[in-house]
């Protein structure tokens, strides 16, 4: 399979843990992004990557999490100290990079917070 | 700032139906247009997308959208519905040369047999 791959696809957490989730882009895809989405809503842009470099973090990245792409490749991302709020799908996308840059999205993981 | 409104959570059609589903865009700028789909348990896939071409798009599964700058909206439609096309649709807005995608909240489209 060539597409976007995460891992793990579900994970359930007591409040307070951290979680890590990974994610494996499509090859030759320069761009990376991380989005969650909550029931009911539509993606909600987290961060980017453009190689190793994280370009942009919305405000909705709080201090608890962190992503990293060390190598330009498969990126992280971690949740320290994790909260009920945090429950949702964590959806990962890479892109070419080129001007239309349509990206391509992995299945997503679900965390819940208890 | 971008930002993207789509009319109606939820949508239903009788197979062979027309299938409308509504997006209005709001950005100061040239903006990239998309329509996703998202199926059950699966990750979302592109359905078409508009970069400033054709201002009538045709995309995957007999889908096809029309971008309306007067109007700022990118409309779904299809002529005939399949209970296939049963899924959550999402209408995406980029600024040209950018990478922050902003997405609708989904429409969800319901088939009737």
């Amino acid at each position: 399979d060539t597409g976007v791959s995460q891992d793990p696809r579900h994970k359930i957490t007591k409040r307070g843990q951290n979680v890590t989730f990974r994610c494996d882009p499509i090859s030759e895809h320069n761009r990376l992004y991380w989005y969650r989405q909550t029931l009911g809503q539509g993606p909600e842009f987290l961060t980017y990557f453009q190689n190793e470099a994280q370009l942009e973090k919305s405000r909705l990245l709080s201090d608890r999490f962190s992503a990293e792409r060390p190598k330009g490749s498969f990126s992280t991302l971690e949740i320290q100290r994790t909260e009920q709020g945090d429950s949702a799908m964590y959806l990962c996308a890479s892109s070419l990079g080129d001007g239309s840059d349509e990206q391509f999205f992995g299945p997503g993981t679900r965390l819940t917070v208890l | 700032a971008q930002s993207v409104t789509q009319l109606g959570s939820h949508v239903s059609v009788s197979e062979g139906a027309l299938v409308l589903l509504r997006c209005n865009y709001s950005s100061s700028v040239p903006p990239y247009l998309f329509w996703y789909v998202q199926y059950p348990n699966q990750g979302l896939q592109l359905l078409l997308k508009y970069t400033s071409a054709a201002t009538l798009v045709k995309g995957i599964n007999g889908f096809e959208a029309e971008f309306k700058k007067s109007e700022t909206s990118f409309h779904l439609t299809k002529p005939s519905a399949h209970m296939s096309d049963a899924a959550e649709y999402f209408c995406a807005v980029m600024n040209f040369g950018g990478f922050k995608t902003i997405f609708g909240a989904g429409t969800r489209l319901f088939v009737k047999a």
